[in-house]
């Protein structure tokens, strides 16, 4: 199985500052005939389902806001938050698509300070 | 707009079964692959089983292999949980969630709000 790992497991962010999560697998998720990498980040706030923000490791879905980003291939990726807003306090998961059983990170949570 | 409610979640005895349903809207249901996720009380997700769009390939987590079982009913936009042999780790929300292919190997959305399963004596 592939394993997924999260750092920090939590984190507090001043209101316009920046937050980084760092997500790690123990293989890579990288599908050398398409050249992309299975790997999505998911939001979840207090009593909601998570909800999709970033799939392919980079690429948004629509209605998330840009200052969402993703980035990273192979095992490394990392999910970023250019400018943090109130209603992105939350937990954050990533998860590996590249085989089952599908696999997700433990989470990180984000606060405000 | 695409819409997942799970129902058929309750309070089981150990050993006991249950079966859940998730009623799809908004898509065509046959054209892709479903999942349910769970998720234990404060804890993290854990992905349980998927199913393709016709059905016809399935797969489960070890940790309830040989004790659920996924189904669809293309025909009423239905997935289907039958799970058995219940265990107290079993307890969590159980989420359905939409897959982004026909196939599996895909990302989840949506997800529904989600049932809760409570496995105690």
């Amino acid at each position: 199985d592939i394993v997924m790992t999260q750092s920090p497991d939590s984190l507090a962010v001043s209101l316009g500052e920046r937050a980084t999560i760092n997500c790690k697998s123990s293989q890579s998720v990288l599908y050398s005939s398409n050249n992309k990498n299975y790997l999505a980040w998911y939001q979840q706030k207090p009593g909601q389902p998570p909800k999709l923000l970033i799939y392919w490791a980079s690429t948004r879905e629509s209605g998330v806001p840009d200052r969402f980003s993703g980035s990273g291939s192979g095992t490394d990726f990392t999910l970023t938050i250019s400018s943090l807003q109130a209603e992105d306090v939350a937990v954050y998961y990533c998860q590996q698509y590249y085989t089952t059983p599908f696999t997700f990170g433990p989470g990180s949570k984000v606060g405000l300070k | 707009e695409v819409q997942l409610v799970e129902s058929g979640g309750g309070l089981v005895q150990p050993g006991g079964s249950l079966r859940l349903s998730c009623e799809a809207s908004g898509f065509t249901f046959s054209s892709y692959a479903m999942s349910w996720v769970r998720q234990a009380l404060g804890k993290g997700l854990e992905w349980v089983s998927a199913i393709s769009g016709s059905g016809g390939s399935t797969y489960y987590a070890d940790s309830v292999k040989g004790r659920f079982t996924i189904s669809r009913d293309n025909s009423k936009n239905t997935l289907y949980l039958q799970m058995n042999s219940l265990r107290a780790e079993d307890t969590a929300v159980y989420y359905c969630a939409k897959d982004s292919v026909i196939s599996t190997g895909g990302w989840f959305d949506p997800w529904g709000q989600g049932t809760l399963v409570t496995v105690s004596s």
